[in-house]
């Protein structure tokens, strides 16, 4: 079982609000991942890391930031919501090599009305 | 250009049958790992099997199986005696490194899995 977690689940918030998306894993895990998902559709990548005080933009461009402070923490903000940022965020774990596999969050379903 | 292409956007099985889920995938990499994931309605991802380039012989976890055909760039995934919980979302993935060294995970669209009673 992998031990990677979200919080909030669920978040609905109002345009212009400031949220974080928390993302915690306790596998020792170097790289750590953020998607984007909207229903039904491909996961797009946002932002990864390759460890402490790394952060990169993935293939999606996103208005999104990202931090990593810590190994296990990978946190995800906005600075101001908007109703385009309605989607699915999931968040990922692995190790450095092509072979190893990539644990996941259960997600934040996030709607900004 | 697109790294995985999943082309059947929904599948429809019946209970305890087999079923085959379509990938290709495009690298020039020679190193690279190949995954396949499911997505019930839940919305988590799910790990269900793993392929290395390397690796001479398809990867089996109980019912799934992955058929590699490295000379077509094809990972698809075999689902044996089909279960009601199987009806889910099936993404096939792709490690491998880009020009900037990264080895970050590539999702195909997915093809929705329904298995009929």
């Amino acid at each position: 079982e992998a031990d990677i977690y979200q919080t909030p689940r669920y978040l609905v918030i109002g345009t212009g609000k400031k949220i974080t998306l928390e993302c915690s894993q306790t596998m020792g895990h170097d790289k750590m991942y953020w998607y984007q998902q909207d229903p039904g559709m491909e996961l797009h990548l946002i932002h990864y890391s390759y460890g402490v005080n790394s952060t990169e933009k993935g293939d999606l461009s996103s208005e999104s930031t990202v931090s990593r402070i810590r190994t296990e923490h990978f946190p995800l903000t906005l600075e101001s919501a908007r109703p385009s940022h309605t989607s699915q965020y999931l968040c990922a774990s692995s190790g450095l090599q092509v072979n190893t596999e990539a644990f996941f969050g259960q997600g934040t379903r996030l709607t900004v009305v | 250009a697109q790294k995985i292409t999943q082309t059947q956007p929904g599948m429809f099985v019946q209970e305890k049958e087999a079923v085959t889920l379509d990938c290709t995938y495009d690298t020039s990499d020679p190193s690279y790992g190949l995954f396949w994931y499911k997505q019930p309605s839940s919305g988590e991802m799910i790990f269900l099997i793993y392929q290395g380039s390397y690796d001479q012989q398809n990867a089996t976890e109980g019912r799934y199986s992955l058929n590699f055909q490295k000379a077509r760039k094809s990972a698809n995934l075999v689902i044996s005696a089909s279960q009601l919980g199987d009806s889910a979302m099936y993404f096939c993935a792709m490690r491998d490194y880009d020009q900037t060294g990264a080895n970050n995970l590539f999702f195909g669209t997915g093809t929705r899995l329904t298995v009929i009673p």
